[in-house]
């Protein structure tokens, strides 16, 4: 498969907890993209990465929230001490450098809060 | 007020229908336009840029107003297989990130 691939698919937690999503981006495409998206709702841009820098984070992305992209491949979004409000789906686009217009979506982490 | 605006909708149309969506944008800056489209617990899929010019991709007519500020769909001859969402997608300024609306949801019916 050489779209995008977002693990798990979904994830339920319980309030307080720590979850670590991971996005693998195609391969030959240097920026990632964070959204998260709820029910009713377009997707809301969280973060993004060109290569391995982060160079824009939404104000959506509290501090709870930090992403990372070690190697300029695959990203993780670590949310700590969830709350029910995270409850949404996550999804990580890729794009080449320039050209979002191309950006490619994977399915989607669900994260369910209880 | 939002970036993106949309009307969420629901539109129902019978098959074979003429529907079409607007949406209009906040910044006068903004360059580029897209329409998504969004299959239910699907990710989104780009379906057409939107040129100034207006562009046309089979059944599917994307419109640009920049004095105005908005963004229209036109779709015809509904098929079922076009019931799902329609987001409409402005990419900021600064070429950096696509701002979504909240997305419009077409149900065709038989």
């Amino acid at each position: 498969d050489t779209g995008v691939s977002q693990n798990p698919r979904h994830k339920i937690t319980k309030r307080g907890q720590n979850v670590t999503f991971r996005c693998d981006p195609i391969s030959e495409h240097n920026r990632l993209y964070w959204y998260r998206q709820t029910l009713g709702q377009g997707p809301e841009f969280l973060t993004y990465f060109q290569n391995e820098a982060q160079l824009e984070k939404s104000r959506l992305l509290s501090d709870r929230f930090s992403a990372e992209r070690p190697k300029g491949s695959f990203s993780t979004l670590e949310i700590q001490r969830t709350e029910q409000g995270d409850s949404a789906m996550y999804l990580c686009a890729s794009s080449l450098r320039r050209d979002p217009t191309e950006a490619f979506f994977g399915q989607g982490t669900r994260l369910t809060v209880v | 007020r939002k970036e993106v605006e949309q009307d969420p909708g629901p539109f129902n149309v019978p098959e074979g229908a003429t529907v079409a969506f607007n949406c209009t944008y906040s910044n006068s800056a903004s360059q580029s336009f897209f329409w998504y489209r969004q299959d239910c617990r699907k990710e989104p899929k780009l379906l057409m840029s939107v040129y100034s010019s207006g562009n046309e991709d089979g059944r599917f007519t994307a419109q640009l107003n920049r004095a105005s500020q908005y963004i229209s769909l036109l779709i015809r001859d509904s098929k079922l297989s076009d019931s799902a969402t329609y987001l409409c997608v402005v990419m900021d300024t600064g070429f950096q990130k696509l701002v979504f609306g909240t997305g419009t949801r077409l149900l065709v019916s038989p």
